[in-house]
């Protein structure tokens, strides 16, 4: 399979733990980009990466999230502290620079 | 901020029938593209749009740019069953695809 590639599926966690999710990019695609989508809305930005460079983050994004791409290949999201709130599905994507978005399937993390 | 905003939120049509989603953005967009995403599945890329007026066809589907760069639409002709998902526009505002705004989608069914 050569597509975009997210681990875990699913993830169920008690509020206030700590949890980090990865994406594995298309191989050939040098952009990365983290999108969280609740159900009923449109996928929203949270921050994206050209090579390792994070060149974007969303203002709207909390300090406990933390993303990186430290050789430019696979990346992760950490949330720290979950709350209730940051339940969601985490959609990863990659992309050749400025072309369309190719998506994993997700990873769906349940915040209890 | 930058936002797009799509309308309607939901349609039901009767199959054969058509069907119209509209995108609107208070500013000029640089680009923008357009997703469709099954029921339980990730949004998968449909088309780009760059310049002002542009016209594309994608066998039953077809989708416009406006003139002034800040309003786009997607029009299917005779509904299938297969059509069923929910449609997304994303607008990228200024050169960088880095922060691609997705709309909340149109979220269609389909009554055969």
């Amino acid at each position: 399979d050569t597509g975009v590639s997210q681990d875990p599926r699913h993830k169920i966690t008690k509020r206030g733990q700590n949890v980090t999710f990865r994406c594995d990019p298309i191989s050939e695609h040098n952009r990365l980009y983290w999108y969280r989508q609740t159900l009923g809305q449109g996928p929203e930005f949270l921050t994206y990466f050209q090579n390792e460079a994070q060149l974007e983050k969303s203002r709207l994004l909390s300090d406990r999230f933390s993303a990186e791409r430290p050789k430019g290949s696979f990346s992760t999201l950490e949330i720290q502290r979950t709350e209730q709130g940051d339940s969601a599905m985490y959609l990863c994507a990659s992309s050749l620079k400025n072309e369309k978005l190719f998506f994993g399937s997700g990873t769906q993390l349940s915040v209890l | 901020g930058q936002q797009v905003m799509q309308i309607p939120q939901y349609q039901h049509v009767q199959e054969g029938e058509d069907f119209t989603t509209y995108c609107n953005s208070s500013t000029t967009l640089s680009n923008i593209q357009w997703y469709k995403q099954r029921p339980g599945g990730h949004p998968v890329f449909l088309i780009q749009l760059v310049k002002s007026g542009e016209v594309k066809k994608q066998k039953r589907l077809t989708f416009q740019f406006g003139e002034a760069k800040k309003n786009s639409s997607l029009h299917i002709t005779a509904t299938q069953t297969t059509d069923v998902g929910t449609y997304f526009c994303a607008g990228v505002y200024g050169g960088s695809q880095g922060n691609l705004i997705f709309g909340k989608g149109t979220k269609l069914s389909v009554k055969p």
